[in-house]
């Protein structure tokens, strides 16, 4: 089975600023995903960026940015500028493939994450 | 395209009785993913379906089904239900033999047991 850890409960940074939210995981599977979701207060959960486990290369998205270590299984997201908009709960996700259907994901406890001004 | 939509919002129950959660998943998907997610936690899997079967299934009791119907729309029962199984119950929509695609989340249900 999978396990997902985010040891941070809760994050504040000022607008503008940048932010790093920690994620660690353990699993024995070679082929997976990672995901970073953000879930506002609207509850939507809302895909922020996603890795291979494959690609050497680290994701981005705009702003958003990981710093995947495949053998310490690690998974951070980096916020850069960030802005108001983005103070919302983030969840660190694990997929693994299961032949012939969609991943099913496994999620960490989240980080809560506040931009002040 | 409207995304995945879930109904009701929101729910009130009493202990001991039975409830269905209804969502419909993105045009174009044919997988649907049921998740409980507790005040202050992440979401936790319950089951998927696909093809109108159970594929997956998380560490639930029996108590938990579920059924997709040929629109690829799915319900999620719980009998007997506990004061526990108050949560936000969050429907994904994916699409099967694309083990990359990106799961879309409706905003869930608010179910409250009393």
């Amino acid at each position: 089975a999978q396990t997902v850890t985010q040891s941070q409960p809760e994050m504040s940074v000022q607008e503008a600023e940048t932010v790093t939210l920690s994620c660690t995981y353990d699993t024995s599977e070679n082929n997976y995903y990672l995901f970073w979701y953000k879930q506002p207060p609207s509850r939507q959960m809302i895909l922020v960026i996603r890795q291979e486990a494959y690609k050497q290369q680290n994701a981005t998205e705009n702003r958003f940015s990981v710093n995947f270590q495949k053998a310490a299984k690690s998974f951070s997201l980096k916020i850069s500028d960030s802005q108001l908009g983005d103070t919302a709960m983030y969840f660190c996700a694990f997929g693994a493939p299961w032949t012939g259907t969609a991943s099913k994901l496994t999620f960490g406890t989240g980080t809560r994450l506040q931009v002040t001004l | 395209d409207a995304g995945v939509t879930q109904s009701p919002t929101h729910l009130i129950k009493t202990r001991g009785q039975q409830v269905t959660l209804r969502c419909s998943p993105k045009s174009g998907h044919d997988t649907v993913s049921w998740y409980q997610q507790a005040l202050g936690q992440g979401p936790q899997f319950i089951f998927q379906y696909y093809e109108e079967e159970e594929r997956q299934r998380g560490n639930f009791p029996d108590r938990f089904s579920g059924h997709q119907f040929p629109n690829y729309s799915s319900e999620l029962n719980v009998n007997a239900l506990l004061l526990g199984d108050s949560a936000l119950y969050l429907c994904a929509s994916s699409t099967a033999y694309r083990e990359d695609t990106e799961a879309f989340f409706g905003q869930g249900t608010r179910l409250t047991v009393v």
